[in-house]
């Protein structure tokens, strides 16, 4: 089964850094490109960046660019989403996403998102 | 940035009916390069339609696309109470965006 698998919900301070991962399987990992997608509490669907784990080719959306860091570890088909300080505006649900295809594409398997809270 | 706006943002109806959605884009996207997600309160968002019109595996064939340029068309023909959900258009044309969202809800 093709599936990917986000690390557990997450709680911190402002100004802390955090990092989530998703991991793929049942897939040649290396061939397709993850995504991370923002959903503010309560918001739509924002698309944040994307990575191919072959050549960790790396597309920013210019609202993040900047703002978090994409990274992947082919040797354990996981790629992360990073920050290095924590804003409060930060809080919400955050699901990576394979892309059915070559760049661009549509995403065609989900991760079960993983919740971040930052409150002081 | 290519921009989506979905209207309406809010559609009530009732079990049985036909659901149309309206996703328009800021400037023409290929008809290879739009797709439609749906997503249930506190589950991940699933691809439904892609290039526009092809069912995603799974897809029901009461879930069908339509459309070109800039003016995209999502019709569920006779919903059923799984139905009643959000939707979402994204275009993969030129980079990638979302739209706001339409919310299906019961009547």
């Amino acid at each position: 089964e093709v599936q990917l698998v986000q690390s557990g919900a997450e709680v911190k301070k402002p100004g802390e850094s955090l990092n989530i991962s998703c991991k793929g399987s049942g897939y040649r990992f290396t061939s397709y490109w993850i995504a991370w997608v923002r959903q503010m509490p309560g918001k739509g669907l924002e698309w944040m960046g994307a990575i191919y784990p072959y050549d960790s080719d790396i597309r920013y959306s210019p609202s993040f660019q900047g703002q978090v860091t994409l990274s992947v570890d082919k040797s354990i088909s996981t790629a992360f989403l990073q920050w290095s300080s924590l804003k409060t505006s930060d809080t919400a649900m955050y699901y990576c996403a394979r892309l059915g295809g070559r760049w661009p594409n549509a995403f065609d398997i989900w991760g079960q998102g993983t919740m971040a809270t930052v409150s002081s | 940035e290519i921009v989506l706006t979905q209207s309406p943002g809010t559609l009530s109806l009732s079990p049985g009916e036909r659901a149309t959605l309206s996703c328009r884009a800021s400037q023409s996207v290929s008809s290879r390069s739009l797709a439609w997600y749906q997503q249930k309160p506190g589950q991940a968002p699933r691809l439904l339609i892609y290039g526009a019109s092809s069912r995603a595996a799974g897809s029901p064939d009461r879930f069908s696309g339509s459309g070109s340029g800039t003016d995209f068309t999502l019709t569920i023909s006779r919903l059923e109470p799984e139905d009643f959900a959000v939707y979402y258009c994204q275009q993969y044309h030129d980079s990638i965006t979302f739209g706001g969202g339409t919310k299906v809800e019961i009547k």
